[in-house]
This record gives structure tokens, C-alpha cells and sequence, in this order.
């Protein structure tokens, strides 16, 4: 069973134009919900997280918007920039204590390719 | 230089030959996990540990031990490797688990 569906597998994009990834989840527990950022050769890093409290969350080019009722969060890159050429994996945890709750569980990834 | 190591960075090994990867983390971080990562499927969490007292299973555990006996290690170990587990390993850590994860470079195994 996934849990957390990504979408698209990959995607191109042209220099200055926006990459919009989306993901839905399943588990209403769930109330963490990271992005993070591979490039090749590299381990994954965080590049932004939201909670449920807030429907969006902007860091520079990048926003996290978040729909509780669809659950349904997306990652916007504004003026996509090459070097934002990458792998991008959404995720979702639950912060409840107890039990099998400390798990992550990842999307499946979208690779981005920003052409120059 | 904080970090998450690992080691090996690539193996190829047969079929059944015991390995153990190792990862260590100098961030003194209290929860570390494994991941494997495949084409087409993403990352799934192996094993998790909380703390030194606490590890338990993530979402694909079978085929895998882990060892958590000081807070900066945690290996992973195949008791007898398949060619199903060739595949990239990936050593995560963090202060505790509500916080970002530092994923080390990955360990590229190759099972024959």
C-alpha cells in the first residue's frame, strides 16, 4: 500500500518557468510533510517542510501548499533555475508517539530537468 | 565537519556472503535510519532507531539486522544477501525523529 502518491515521475521545464510536483496521502495521522532534494551521487537533503497548521509555506523560490481537505500538499519552484535540475521527494510522518510512528514514508520521486 | 558517513561507498558481493555496511553519524544525533532507494520506487525506511534503546522496523525489513550499541553507529547488516537487496543504501540521522534528516552518500550494493 503507498501512502504517499507523487506526481509527475518526471517533468521538464523550460529556464524561468514554474515546476509544480504534487503528492496525496492516504493516512490522516499524518502531520509532517517534507520535501527533499537529490542530486545525482548525493544523499537526499531537506529542502522545505510544512505542518498542517498553515496552507502554505514559502522559502525563496520554493513553496510547500498544502490542502488538508484533499490531502493533497504540492512544491512550487518559481523561475526554475538549471541548477534546480534534480530528483524531489515529498514525504509524510506522523508526530504522534507510540507504536510504529516514527517512520517516514517517501513519494516515489520526480525527476527535474530544467533546460537552460 | 558535521556529517553522516558510510562505508563501504560501493560492494559487489555473491549471493549468501555476509555483509555489514556501517554508518556513523558525529552530530550526536539520537534517531537513525536506513533507506534503500530503487528506480521507480522511491525510498523505504529498512529499520529505525530512536535511541540506543529503541530500534524497530520500517516498511521493508525482512532480509536486514541493524545494531544500535552507541548512539554514532548503526550498521546494517545482511545476514545472507539476495540479489534482490542489490540496490543504493542510504544512512539517515537526526536529533530526534521531528527533525530534518541527514542522509549520508549512499552505499551502492551489488548482489550476484
Amino acid at each position: 500500500q503507498q501512502q504517499v502518491k507523487q506526481s509527475p515521475q518526471s517533468l521538464i521545464v523550460q529556464k524561468g518557468g514554474i515546476s509544480i510536483i504534487n503528492c496525496a496521502y492516504e493516512n490522516t495521522a499524518f502531520d509532517y510533510f517534507p520535501w527533499y532534494q537529490q542530486f545525482p551521487g548525493k544523499g537526499p537533503a531537506l529542502l522545505i517542510a510544512i505542518r498542517p497548521d498553515v496552507s502554505e509555506k514559502k522559502e525563496g523560490r520554493f513553496t510547500i501548499s498544502f490542502n488538508k481537505s484533499a490531502k493533497q500538499f504540492s512544491l512550487h519552484i518559481m523561475d526554475s533555475q538549471p541548477g534546480d535540475s534534480a530528483t524531489y521527494f515529498c514525504a509524510a510522518s506522523t508526530h504522534a508517539s507510540g507504536g510504529s510512528n516514527y517512520k517516514l514514508t517517501f513519494g516515489k520521486g520526480t525527476l527535474l530537468t530544467v533546460n537552460p | 565537519e558535521a556529517q553522516v558517513t558510510q562505508n563501504p561507498r560501493y560492494l559487489i558481493t555473491v549471493t549468501g556472503k555476509k555483509l555489514t555496511v556501517t554508518c556513523s553519524q558525529n552530530m550526536n544525533h539520537e534517531y537513525m535510519s536506513w533507506y534503500r532507494q530503487d528506480p521507480g520506487l522511491g525510498l523505504r525506511q529498512i529499520y529505525y532507531s530512536m535511541n540506543v534503546e529503541v530500534t524497530d522496523k520500517g516498511d521493508v525489513p525482512e532480509g536486514y539486522k541493524v545494531s544500535r550499541k552507541e548512539k554514532r553507529n548503526f550498521p546494517l547488516i545482511l545476514e545472507s544477501p539476495s540479489p534482490n537487496q542489490t540496490s543504493l543504501y542510504f544512512c539517515a540521522s537526526s536529533l530526534n525523529f521531528w527533525y530534518e534528516q541527514y542522509f549520508g552518500p549512499g552505499t551502492r550494493l551489488t548482489v550476484t
